[in-house]
């Protein structure tokens, strides 16, 4: 069946502009990650949900990370005025419950400039 | 907070090698993952495991708990096995998880 779909694959935008990054997780995972990727550096874990609710916010960077889920299905993560710091690959990774395995997605490469 | 520590950073190993990579973590956890990240990005799960063995082709994971330690095996390496080797770990009930900063292996033929 079909994967984790992220989208856009890429997205260049203007210091101070805000993005959405949507991610399609695989059809009846209740559980959803969100992750960042800088350049050269190791995996941050952002936000995850479980169904609708997302129980650990704490590791979005700062009040300009955002991020929700419907149905649980899609997903869009939301960064508002977006810095050069904001810049990596955000990737997505959904499980069809909180206790197994995650399937990632291609991830969405940001640059800020 | 849970420290995870990889071991070794990089990794040269010759085709037909086998090959160890560590992991070790200083908090009790519930489950311990490995991934795979290829040049260009694509992450792929290894292994999610919380107690044990468990073995995929060449590839074999293996947790102590007691000792807070995992280990990755891969028997007869291939240079397509050439990726960076992340160790990550869940724990309790809280399912955020922390992840190493990975081994880059590099398999020659």
């Amino acid at each position: 069946g079909a994967g984790v779909s992220q989208s856009p694959s890429n997205k260049v935008t203007e210091k101070g502009k805000d993005v959405e990054l949507r991610c399609d997780p695989i059809s009846g995972h209740t559980a959803l990650y969100w992750y960042r990727q800088r350049l050269g550096q190791g995996l941050e874990f952002l936000i995850y949900f479980q169904g609708n609710s997302a129980p650990d916010k704490s590791g979005l960077p700062s009040d300009r990370f955002s991020a929700e889920r419907t149905g649980e299905s899609v997903s869009t993560l939301t960064i508002q005025r977006t810095q050069q710091e904001d810049s990596a690959v955000y990737l997505c990774a959904s499980s069809l419950n909180l206790a197994t395995e995650q399937y990632f997605g291609p991830g969405t490469r940001l640059t800020v400039t | 907070k849970n420290e995870v520590e990889q071991s070794p950073q990089n990794l040269t190993a010759q085709e037909g090698e086998f090959i160890t990579i560590n992991c070790s973590y200083s908090v009790g956890i519930s489950a311990l993952h490995w991934l795979q990240q290829h040049p260009g990005g694509g992450i792929v799960s290894l292994f999610m495991l919380s107690s044990g063995k468990k073995k995929h082709g060449r590839l074999i994971a293996t947790i102590n708990i007691q000792e807070k330690h995992s280990s990755l095996h891969i028997t007869a390496s291939h240079p397509r096995d050439s990726a960076v080797y992340i160790c990550a770990v869940s724990g309790g009930s809280n399912y955020k998880l922390t992840f190493g900063k990975g081994t880059l292996l590099t398999v020659n033929p």
